[in-house]
């Protein structure tokens, strides 16, 4: 079945690592996308990618860096610089590109110790 | 630019009872409309859609939505809620046309009692 998968579904890192969320695709969509989630604050974009080796941030890029170095793949790396991050991540990927329907894979929650 | 409300963070109903949700949305071009479903721990899945076909849409789980262009409302509504309906529900819009980007309201949780 085709879908998004991410990893690791949990994880835990001391203050000052840096962590790398993996996103993986078997759709053969163009666009993907990382939102993060916090309670009461919705979804709100982090980076986006709709061709491989290109990216654009999004609302809050501060302290998150990505790659796309191939069409299936779309890891995301929360960085030291990231002030808060403890935090639900989401994965999408663009399913329609007539209406901007997306499809999320199960997210990975991180949390900073 | 383009931005969804979503009046109440926590609706709560009991089983059997109507469900209504209400988004609002703000685009400068006719939208595209969406709302999914979020259970704990878990990614969000598409609930339904409208897309300027027909204005009410109905989705899966006996769900449906009714875009209102004079009141900018596109509110979520079940006849007879069920346990299993106990999730966060998030309204959201697209401008369309290519990759364009969804923005999403703050989502609403529904709560359901026996």
């Amino acid at each position: 079945d085709g879908g998004i998968t991410q990893s690791p579904k949990y994880l835990f890192r001391k203050e000052g690592q840096n962590v790398t969320l993996s996103c993986e695709q078997n759709l053969n969509h163009d666009a993907m996308y990382w939102y993060r989630q916090d309670p009461g604050q919705g979804l709100r974009l982090i980076y986006y990618s709709q061709i491989v080796n290109d990216f654009q941030k999004g609302d809050i890029a501060e302290g998150y860096s990505v790659s796309r170095e191939k069409k299936e793949s779309f890891p995301l790396t929360v960085t030291s610089a990231q002030k808060n991050p403890t935090a639900f991540y989401l994965c999408a990927s663009f399913r329609d590109s007539s209406t901007g329907e997306l499809f999320f894979g199960e997210g990975s929650r991180l949390t900073v110790l | 630019a383009q931005s969804v409300t979503q009046l109440g963070s926590h609706v709560s109903v009991s089983e059997g009872a109507l469900v209504l949700l209400r988004c609002n949305y703000s685009s400068s071009v006719p939208p595209y409309l969406f709302w999914y479903v979020q259970y704990p721990n878990q990614g969000l899945q598409l609930l339904l859609k409208y897309t300027s076909a027909a204005t009410l849409v109905k989705g899966i789980n006996g769900f449906e939505a009714e875009f209102k262009k004079s009141e900018t409302s596109f509110h979520l509504t079940k006849p007879s809620a069920h346990m299993s309906d106990a999730a966060e529900y998030f309204c959201a819009v697209s401008e369309g046309s290519g990759y364009s980007t969804l923005t999403f309201g703050k989502g609403t949780m529904l709560l359901v009692s026996p």
